[in-house]
């Protein structure tokens, strides 16, 4: 069965540190995507990063990084420099059904960042 | 700053009452979603849309929940009749480039619905 998994209902970070979110999945499947969406309380998804299973690089985008570990199965979040603005719900999602375009989520992980 | 847009934001309704939600996806994406999003279930596909035609709905309750594509600007959503237990969130997400690995979906600010 094709799942995504997040671990850590909750976690805290100091304000400035970094922090590493996981995410595993489990699919069978050569070709998919792997996405992380933001949800702060005012509850828009909102698009973070993409990866590709085929990219060799791991995806950045600004102060968000896709630590992606094929051969694990995993795509752990990194945000490095951490604001308070940060803290919020942050959902996995896989694309495993490529000719149909359809997001699978994780249950999410609630970000807190203290001051 | 294109956007997907939803309407309304907030509904609150009795049960049996119809209720109609609206999405009008960015301009030039091909492809759009209805997802719910629940404490207990978290986000579900309900149905999907590509290029208007249906493809897939299987995640949507058939006797009461209804999905349509007018044109291309306009996506609808409708429940009836409602009952409590629809009550959740409920997002529309747009893509461009559908079937592609790379294909985001940008999602709209959602619908509140609650039925008392």
């Amino acid at each position: 069965a094709q799942k995504i998994t997040q671990t850590q209902p909750g976690m805290f970070v100091q304000e400035k540190e970094a922090v590493t979110l996981d995410c595993t999945y489990d699919t069978s499947d050569q070709s998919y995507g792997l996405f992380w969406y933001k949800q702060p309380s005012s509850g828009e998804m909102i698009f973070l990063i993409y990866q590709g299973s085929y990219d060799e690089q791991n995806a950045t985008e600004g102060r968000y990084s896709l630590n992606f570990q094929k051969a694990r199965k995993s795509a752990n979040l990194v945000i490095s420099a951490s604001q308070l603005g940060d803290s919020a719900m942050y959902f996995c999602a896989m694309r495993f059904d490529l000719s149909g375009s359809r997001l699978t989520f994780g249950e999410g992980t609630q970000l807190t960042v203290n001051p | 700053d294109a956007r997907v847009t939803q309407t309304p934001r907030d509904k609150v309704t009795e049960m049996g009452q119809e209720v109609t939600m609206r999405c009008q996806p960015i301009l030039g994406h091909n492809t759009v979603f209805w997802y719910r999003q629940t404490m207990m279930q978290g986000l579900e596909l309900l149905a999907y849309f590509r290029n208007r035609a249906p493809l897939d709905d299987s995640g949507m309750p058939k006797d009461r929940f209804s999905a349509e594509m007018p044109d291309a600007t306009l996506a609808t959503l409708k429940i009836q009749p409602s009952e409590p237990r629809d009550s959740a969130v409920y997002f529309c997400a747009s893509g461009q480039r559908a079937g592609a690995p790379g294909d985001t979906q940008y999602f709209g600010p959602g619908t509140r619905l609650t039925v008392l």
